[in-house]
């Protein structure tokens, strides 16, 4: 089965604030692909970031920060000193390889509310 | 820029009228979705092209059909909406080679009402 989970459904911080969404995913396939998107209330959904599953390196962008550990399947995604355009839903989302076209399998995302 | 544009980005229907959403790219990607998305769920994929070929999702109704005349363009169709088929739709491509593969971009979506 594939599967991902997102245990967080409503995160509230205040401004400035760390805060760490997590992710855990479930697949049997041994490669495959990890992504966060960011849904702001305009309902688009952003891309974030893209992750295969050899390459294990944390990633840095700005404040964002991206922590792979494949031996725990987990894909947690840590933002540093929350602002208010933060505020969204965070979809934490798994795409083995070896399927034609590629779709995903979302989690059920997490609503951050940042509050100024 | 490049993109991928949706139109309308509201749409209003009558129960039971047939209506069209309408998604076009510019990224020249090779493959192209649609994602049906109600309130505070995950977005839920119902069908996809890959190029030419049309694989639709086990699970999606017989009322929801799509086309993809040209690699730019792809329609979706609702046969005849019901009251649950108001959501927003997601239209979003990605490619299966290069440095960006599997990446899916959305377009800003069309919510739909079906009154």
């Amino acid at each position: 089965a594939q599967k991902v989970t997102q245990a967080q459904t409503e995160i509230s911080v205040v401004e400035k604030e760390d805060v760490t969404l997590d992710c855990v995913y479930e697949t049997r396939d041994t490669t495959y692909y990890l992504f966060w998107y960011k849904q702001p209330p305009s309902g688009e959904l952003v891309f974030l970031i893209r992750r295969n599953s050899f390459d294990e390196q944390n990633e840095i962008s700005g404040r964002y920060s991206w922590n792979f550990q494949k031996s725990t399947s987990s894909f947690n995604f840590t933002i540093t000193a929350s602002q208010v355009v933060d505020s969204a839903v965070y979809f934490c989302a798994l795409r083995p390889v070896y399927n034609q076209g590629g779709k995903l399998i979302f989690g059920q995302g997490t609503e951050l509310s940042v509050k100024p | 820029d490049a993109m991928v544009i949706q139109n309308p980005r509201y749409q209003v229907t009558q129960f039971g009228k047939p209506v069209t959403l309408s998604c076009s790219q510019t990224l020249n990607h090779n493959v192209m979705y649609w994602y049906q998305q109600k309130s505070s769920q995950a977005p839920k994929l119902l069908f996809h092209y890959y190029d030419k070929d049309f694989n639709n999702e086990a699970d999606t109704p017989d009322n929801f059909q799509s086309r993809r005349p040209n690699t730019s363009f792809c329609f979706l169709d609702i046969r005849s909406p019901g009251l649950g088929d108001a959501a927003m739709y997601l239209c979003a491509t990605s490619r299966d080679q290069g440095a960006s593969a599997y990446e899916q971009y959305f377009g800003p979506g069309t919510r739909l009402t079906v009154t």
